[in-house]
């Protein structure tokens, strides 16, 4: 079977750090990737990982490790901006990436 | 360039009434997916289509639900019997598996469907 965990809320405050967990368990995974969504939005690509380790793409950092079914999202220095919902997604053998029900993210000025 | 649309942008309908959800992809993107977001809540996956290959229906919640994508371009979404558990957003995407990043999906900004 398919399976997805993340936190369903999660509050920083502006500027600090924080990091969103992501454990999955799906047949035939390729990779994971992690989508943005503001309030009456639509979801946005962050990143995708297909290999072990750290991916950086400005303030945003995503990580993986295969041998752990385990994955992460790292916001830096962070804005009010941020405030969204943040969904990790794995992709399997099928083409097909499966949502959770995703991170809320709360900021605090 | 275009992005994916979707229309319409919102959907009033009466239970019992059928409705259909248009979604044009981004041109030349063979992957095509429909899911279905109530308030507040993840992202359901409904159906997937991948160039000429038969869809992946697994997500359909009823039969009820059913979608066909023409020429490898337009979906459209069908709900029969519309219920009011049905009311949602429905969101397309789509992705091309030949891109720098294979698998990015691209989203349309959803039909906002409300059966009363």
């Amino acid at each position: 079977g398919q399976s997805l965990e993340q936190p369903s809320e999660v509050t920083a405050v502006e500027g600090a750090i924080v990091q969103i967990n992501c454990t999955y368990q799906t047949s035939g995974f390729y990779g994971l990737s992690w989508y943005q969504q503001h309030d009456g939005g639509a979801p946005t690509f962050l990143s995708y990982n297909a290999l072990d380790g750290l991916e950086e793409t400005g303030r945003f950092s995503s990580f993986l490790s295969r041998s752990d079914s385990y994955g992460y999202l790292l916001l830096q220095e962070l804005q009010m901006k941020d405030s969204a919902s943040y969904f990790c997604a794995p992709l399997n053998r099928d083409d097909k990436i499966i949502f959770g029900k995703g991170t809320r993210l709360h900021i605090l000025p | 360039g275009a992005g994916v649309s979707q229309s319409p942008s919102n959907k009033v309908t009466e239970k019992g009434k059928d409705v259909e959800l248009r979604c044009d992809p981004i041109s030349g993107h063979t992957a095509l997916y429909w899911y279905r977001q109530s308030l507040g809540q993840g992202l359901e996956f409904l159906i997937y289509f991948q160039g000429n290959s038969a869809p992946d229906k697994s997500g359909l919640p009823s039969d009820r639900f059913s979608a066909e994508r023409t020429g490898g371009s337009v979906s459209t979404l069908t709900i029969q019997r519309t219920q009011q558990e049905d009311s949602a957003v429905y969101l397309c995407a789509s992705s091309n598996d030949a891109g720098t990043v294979p698998y990015e999906q691209y989203f349309g900004p959803g039909t906002r469907l409300t059966v009363t």
